[in-house]
């Protein structure tokens, strides 16, 4: 299947910094969605993106959609030690089979 | 109640045996999945399965086989097991978009 990839791999901020993580597709996305992974855990859904230019939001969590719908990001502001994990963004491939980018890791220091 | 559990959520075992690990999902969902993720985090797509359509990720080794007795069970097979099969392996299930992930399990071939 089609790949996306995320950049940076892995993002060391200080507690009150903001974070933001990108993911790139070649080929155009019917949609997008971001999950997180805590440390030990399992990959918990986020959000779907689904139209050209959309921006959703979760509290502190900003989530954007390119224009071309090729790309998407997620930005945190003001992180927290709870914000620490592993952020994935996904495609759907054929069958319904969610493709993952190699998600960046964020460590937060207080 | 826990909607995707797995079982066992640790296997250690050695080269050349053959395990299973189980999944079930209590959400009514058509779609199950298989993903391994490796030591880096990745998470590589193994099976997409619903009632009426099995998607094999072409670089999947046949040693790796699912069994899914009905629609909630969604049981993965490993023959012949290697070192390289150290992972942990997540089973998911879906209706529409969001995946919804077990617990995960740690399998360590030795």
């Amino acid at each position: 299947g089609q790949q996306v990839m995320q950049i940076p791999q892995y993002q060391h901020v200080q507690e009150g910094e903001d974070f933001t993580t990108y993911c790139n597709s070649s080929t155009t996305l019917s949609n997008i969605q971001w999950y997180k992974q805590r440390p030990g855990g399992h990959p918990v859904f986020l959000i779907q993106l689904v139209k050209s230019g959309e921006v959703k939001k979760q509290k502190r969590l900003t989530f954007q959609f390119g224009e071309a719908k090729k790309n998407s990001s997620l930005h945190i502001t003001a992180t927290q030690t709870t914000d620490v994990g592993t952020y994935f963004c996904t495609r759907n491939n054929a069958g319904n089979m969610l493709t993952f980018g190699g998600g960046t890791r964020l460590m937060v220091k207080p | 109640d826990t909607a995707v559990s797995q079982t066992p959520k640790y296997l250690v075992t050695q080269m050349g045996n053959d395990k299973s690990i189980k999944c079930e999902q209590n959400l009514g969902h058509d779609t199950m999945y298989w993903y391994k993720q490796d030591s880096k985090k990745f998470l590589k797509i193994m099976f997409s399965y619903n009632n009426k359509e099995l998607i094999i990720n072409e670089t999947v080794p046949n040693r790796f086989s699912p069994k899914s007795p009905d629609k909630a069970h969604l049981n993965l097979h490993i023959n012949s097991l290697e070192l390289g099969d150290s992972a942990v392996y997540f089973c998911a299930s879906s209706q529409n978009f969001e995946a919804f992930f077990g617990q995960g399990t740690r399998l360590t071939v030795v």
